[in-house]
């Protein structure tokens, strides 16, 4: 597996369910995003971790956990979504967030419904 | 609050075309970036822009930064059909943030 990658690609929960999402980069880098990027706005940034320690939280409701575990992997944790929560959610990873050179690189996302 | 907004939103095009897409934004930044996505797919960086003045180019695409405008540009020369997708400007805010804007969707027709 090379750059980065996400799953599941696709899922469809229920508002009472419980679910993760997966991300693992495989770059080397220090530095893990989530992203919604929702039909009719531009990418949000959710969560940002840098050497493992949560540096940005959005102003993401507490239905979304992000947990970063190592520099290569990050999840988000899913519990109590809404519908509007419905979005392509993308994974992303840099050399540093601190470096304000640093290029992202993307993952093929987790497309979500919520029904 | 650091706004980006790119124009056009959608744009649809011959081959062996120019055209140009516009990304303004709001307050003093001086990284700017270009990515693009394909339909399902992940987003890919394009270009990194650092500084006023910076002109990069990759094949039939060309970015420039002009930061006392606010305004970068994303040429398209001689446009052929792999290059329809979605083409994202984002811009680093003070706080280290990247804004995205909606995005140029591209459809080049053959």
């Amino acid at each position: 597996e090379t750059g980065v990658t996400q799953t599941p690609r696709h899922l469809v929960m229920g508002m009472t369910n419980k679910k993760s999402l997966k991300c693992e980069q495989h770059l080397g880098h220090n530095a893990m995003y989530w992203y919604k990027q929702s039909a009719k706005k531009p990418l949000e940034l959710m969560f940002v971790y840098n050497f493992k320690e949560q540096t940005e939280n959005n102003s993401v409701p507490s239905r979304f956990s992000p947990e970063c575990p190592n520099s290569s992997h990050l999840f988000l944790h899913l519990h109590t979504l809404q519908p509007e929560d419905s979005a392509l959610y993308l994974c992303a990873s840099s050399q540093s967030s601190r470096d304000r050179d640093y290029e992202q690189y993307f993952g093929p996302g987790t497309r979500l419904t919520v029904t | 609050e650091l706004k980006v907004e790119q124009n056009p939103l959608f744009l649809s095009m011959q081959e062996g075309k120019n055209y140009t897409i516009y990304c303004n934004y709001s307050t003093t930044s001086d990284r700017l970036y270009w990515y693009r996505q394909d339909p399902g797919k992940s987003l890919e960086s394009l270009f990194v822009l650092l500084s006023n003045g910076a002109v990069k180019q990759e094949g039939r695409l060309m970015a420039s930064l002009d930061t006392k405008a606010r305004l970068s540009t994303l040429h398209i020369t001689a446009a052929v059909h792999d290059l329809s997708a979605t083409y994202f400007c984002a811009v680093l805010n003070r706080d280290d943030k990247i804004i995205f804007g909606k995005g140029t969707r591209l459809h080049i027709l053959p």
